[in-house]
């Protein structure tokens, strides 16, 4: 079966950083993307990773540890624009994971 | 480049009708779509593979005499509520990618969303 977790909902400061968490247990593995949805849209593409590291883009990065099925993603210099729901996905064919909302106070 | 479009944007019906939700990818073809249902406060649950010229792959519990899926094409690929009930009411997301998600490295792009609501 295939598993993926998230924390429900989180809270930063605008200006901050904050490390948004995913775990997953899938039979196969074909790489982990984050998406950003805000509330009634689609969600956008953020990140893509399939090897293990960091991968940097802007003001967020994606990390991935493989062995241990798990994965972040890092938002830095938070704007108030940046609230919204992230997801977590196991590819190719997407499985999400429940989404994290964030929340982010001036 | 890797527009996709979804019409209706939002659609209001009554219970027992059936409505129809159109997905086009706009500047690339997409031998395969995705179809996603989201309810409030939820994430994203994939309810079928449409794959152009053939039958649609439907995940586990989803009724396919119920969500039927057409994909007359390699632009376009439609979903119809058949028999539509107020449970059916949520916000139905398709997304189409270049390589049908066999790849790894392959994005899924997603449409903007349809909001059904059965009354």
């Amino acid at each position: 079966g295939q598993n993926i977790d998230q924390p429900t909902e989180m809270t930063a400061t605008e200006g901050a950083i904050v490390q948004i968490n995913c775990t997953y247990q899938t039979s196969g593995f074909n790489g982990l993307f984050w998406y950003q949805q805000h509330a009634g849209e689609a969600p956008t593409f953020l990140s893509y990773n399939v090897l293990d590291g960091l991968e940097e883009k802007g003001r967020f990065s994606s990390f991935l540890s493989r062995s241990k099925g798990y994965s972040y993603l890092l938002l830095k210099e938070l704007q108030m624009k940046d609230s919204a729901s992230y997801l977590c996905a196991v590819g190719g064919k997407l499985i999400f994971g429940q989404g994290t909302e964030l929340s982010v106070k001036p | 480049g890797a527009v996709v479009s979804q019409h209706p944007s939002w659609v209001i019906c009554k219970s027992g009708t059936s409505v129809k939700i159109e997905c086009r990818s706009l500047d690339f073809q997409a031998t395969t779509m995705f179809w996603y249902r989201q309810f409030p406060k939820q994430s994203l649950m994939l309810m079928a593979t449409s794959n152009e010229g053939s039958k649609a792959t439907y995940e586990q519990g989803v009724e396919k005499d119920k969500f039927l899926i057409n994909h007359a094409s390699l632009t376009l690929s439609t979903l119809t509520v058949t028999s539509a009930h107020p449970e059916d009411s949520s916000f139905y997301i398709c997304s189409a990618s270049l390589a049908g998600g066999r790849v790894g490295t392959d994005t899924q792009y997603f449409g903007p969303g349809t909001r059904l609501t059965v009354l």
